[in-house]
């Protein structure tokens, strides 16, 4: 029974680069989510899409964040152009339903270095 | 603006003994919390819940208790194992009115002793 399955597991690049996190959902969940996690911020939520659908993307940083959900099954997390500021642990979680009813499950993440 | 704290950075207890891990909350709409816990290298694994509508909610080891007139929640783990050693976050969320949004606390690293 597979999880949700990030990747790649870590990405390392230069400032100025596109950087590109890779999300695969547990099949059948119709919430996505992708979470931040630094030293200073702890764990805050970036963006959720239901059925594919952007909802709340009050957490993006910045312009140079995108995130998009092309089918049930993927999705990405842009940012272009990457600065050092941007290193971090990104994860992505899935659920089904509302909160209430199923809690979210988290990736193993993607550890972003920006030099 | 911090609306879930977590203000122990770290807890340290023996194994067999209990293990309290507290988290105090700001908005008093938060209806619904979560705690998860995180081991090296690995995301966050959901654990417990509670309803704004209980106090108390148990399952196995792990029991949370949440106390809304003090806007504070914790997590009791008896008996403590060597296994439980990990980072646990707390977690809050406005169910009915933004559905699935979790803000998480700072997280306290638990570390028991063998």
């Amino acid at each position: 029974d597979a999880g949700v399955i990030q990747s790649p597991r870590h990405e390392v690049t230069e400032m100025g680069q596109e950087v590109t996190l890779r999300c695969k959902p547990i099949s059948g969940h119709d919430y996505l989510f992708w979470y931040r996690q630094t030293m200073m911020r702890g764990l805050e939520l970036l963006i959720y899409f239901n059925n594919n659908v952007p909802i709340d993307d009050s957490g993006m940083p910045e312009d140079r964040f995108s995130a998009k959900m092309p089918n049930a099954s993927f999705s990405t997390l842009k940012i272009q152009p990457s600065e050092p500021r941007d290193s971090a642990v990104y994860f992505c979680a899935s659920s089904l339903g509302k909160l209430i009813n199923q809690p979210q499950h988290f990736g193993d993440g993607t550890r972003l270095s920006i030099l | 603006d911090q609306q879930v704290k977590q203000n122990s950075p770290s807890l340290s207890v023996q194994e067999g003994r209990i293990s309290i891990l507290n988290c105090d909350y700001t908005n008093s709409m938060f209806d619904y919390f979560l705690w998860y816990k995180k081991y090296p290298a690995e995301g966050p694994t959901f654990l417990i819940s509670i309803s704004s509508i209980k106090d108390k909610n148990e399952d196995g080891r792990f029991t949370v208790f949440l106390n809304k007139s003090a806007k504070h929640l914790s997590l009791h783990i008896v008996p403590s194992q060597p296994g439980d050693s990990a980072v646990y976050f707390c977690a809050a969320s406005f169910t009915e009115t933004s559905g699935s949004r979790l803000t998480f606390g700072e997280g306290t690293q638990l570390t028991v002793n063998p």
